[in-house]
């Protein structure tokens, strides 16, 4: 079946340094729709990215992602973390019946 | 636009009363999803509405859990006999489909 998988339940880093947040995918469909959704802390989750389109990069407040169909993995970057980044991020997926897979999150914790 | 509107937005419950959650998706949202978030469990798929049809409700406990779509101007996600394990944040959330969700603002569940 479709599914989701962060490797990462928690990532710290200081203020400045670049955002890589992974995200790899399993779905039998050919033309899937993948997300991002970000959760700040007593907030509910709120899109960030979405693509469809192999190879293509999209980016959105500074973050920025590319859909690889080829490896299946649809990883979450920013140059340079902010405080304000420290959230939940969830990578999502369109697949069957048009349910939304999510992951299981990763927190991101940025330190000055 | 208003966004999905739950109600309420806290409820308390004592162990083995009912609990009724509303939900009012976005003006010309075909799919309503209902989740359930804990620190332990993360965000938890219930169960998901398409043009008011029940689609998948693959997540939904199968005792005490009830979710239906009268019209669609609003869902409600019914738990009978609460549990302390039930206490979480049930959030909503509305769509057009298999395509970005948008999420309301969730209704903290507590169950004493």
């Amino acid at each position: 079946g479709d599914s989701v998988t962060q490797t990462e339940g928690l990532v710290t880093l200081t203020e400045g340094l670049p955002v890589m947040l992974n995200c790899t995918y399993q779905t039998i469909y050919s033309n899937p729709f993948l997300f991002w959704y970000v959760q700040h802390l007593n907030e509910s989750p709120r899109l960030l990215l979405k693509s469809f389109t192999d190879n293509k990069r999209t980016e959105h407040q500074g973050f920025h992602a590319t859909l690889h169909k080829s490896s299946s993995s649809f990883h979450l970057q920013k140059s340079s973390a902010q405080l304000s980044d420290s959230a939940l991020y969830y990578c999502a997926l369109s697949g069957s019946n048009n349910r939304i897979f999510f992951g299981d999150g990763t927190q991101l914790v940025v330190k000055p | 636009n208003a966004g999905v509107i739950q109600t309420p937005r806290h409820k308390v419950t004592g162990k083995g009363q009912e609990a009724t959650l509303w939900c009012e998706p976005i003006s010309g949202h075909s799919a309503v999803f209902w989740y359930r978030q804990t620190i332990v469990q993360g965000l938890e798929f219930l169960t998901y509405f398409r043009n008011q049809a029940p689609i998948d409700d693959s997540g939904m406990p199968k005792e005490r859990f009830s979710a239906q779509m009268p019209n669609q101007s609003h869902s409600t996600l019914k738990i009978q006999s609460t549990q302390p394990q039930d206490s979480a944040v049930y959030l909503c959330a509305s769509g057009t489909g298999g395509y970005e969700q948008y999420f309301g603002p969730g209704t903290r569940l507590t169950v004493l």
